[in-house]
């Protein structure tokens, strides 16, 4: 079964840390995505990335980073955690080479930041 | 700039109703559209996608239909049960071959006993 796999279910973090979280693939797929959901304000993506090495920023970059140095892997890295950051973290991925070219999600990662 | 809307906000039905969600989107060229269920604290899974060529699928109980002119999907489920209670969400992707979808908020569906 494919699928999507988001290292931590629950983390929490003090102020300052620095957080990676981390998210793996084995469909293939060459889009990779971060969002984060807060209630009230539904899903919103932080970055994305089309390939190996490439990163883009989506629409709340602020205060993330992001690494994908192979093609299964993403992660995305709060450099300097802070308290407005305390959010659900969902990783997606999808493939333009595929009649699908839908989104598969992870599981997702309830983040605590104190 | 494309925009999904999901109405209603929240919804409780007793067991064994069909019901149909709603899902409008702002601009019409779309590529495709998917629906996804969330449970409570976990990740998104997806449920039906419909090319933008295409008018219905079918899953078995659900049945989601698009109707691009329109800039309308339905979801409908049918024979609700209580372990169809989740938040369900479409999410449309541009048709300027764009990458990324664009979310609705989600609809909170309660299937009472």
């Amino acid at each position: 079964d494919v699928k999507v796999t988001q290292s931590s279910r629950y983390l929490v973090k003090r102020t300052g840390e620095k957080v990676f979280l981390e998210c793996v693939q084995d469909m293939d797929h060459e889009n990779m995505f971060w969002y984060r959901q807060d209630p009230g304000l539904g899903l919103r993506l932080i970055y994305f990335s089309y390939d190996v090495k490439m990163k883009e920023k989506g629409d709340i970059p602020e205060g993330y980073s992001v690494s994908r140095e192979k093609k299964e892997r993403f992660s995305l890295i709060l450099e300097s955690a802070s308290t407005n950051q305390t959010s659900m973290y969902l990783c997606a991925s999808s493939s333009p080479l595929t009649v699908w070219y839908g989104y598969t999600f992870g599981s997702g990662t309830r983040l605590t930041v104190v | 700039k494309q925009e999904v809307t999901q109405i209603p906000a929240a919804l409780s039905v007793p067991e064994g109703e069909n019901l149909v969600l709603n899902c409008s989107f702002t601009d019409s060229a779309i590529y495709n559209l998917q629906w996804f269920r969330q449970d409570p604290g976990k990740g998104l899974t997806s449920l039906l996608l419909i090319q933008s060529s295409q008018r219905e699928q079918t899953s078995g109980r659900l049945n989601a239909s698009l109707d691009k002119s329109s800039g309308r999907s339905t979801l409908y489920i049918a024979a609700s049960q209580p372990g169809d209670s989740a938040t369900y969400l479409c999410a449309v992707r541009p048709g300027n071959y764009g990458q990324n979808f664009v979310f609705g908020p989600g609809t909170r569906l309660s299937v009472l006993p």
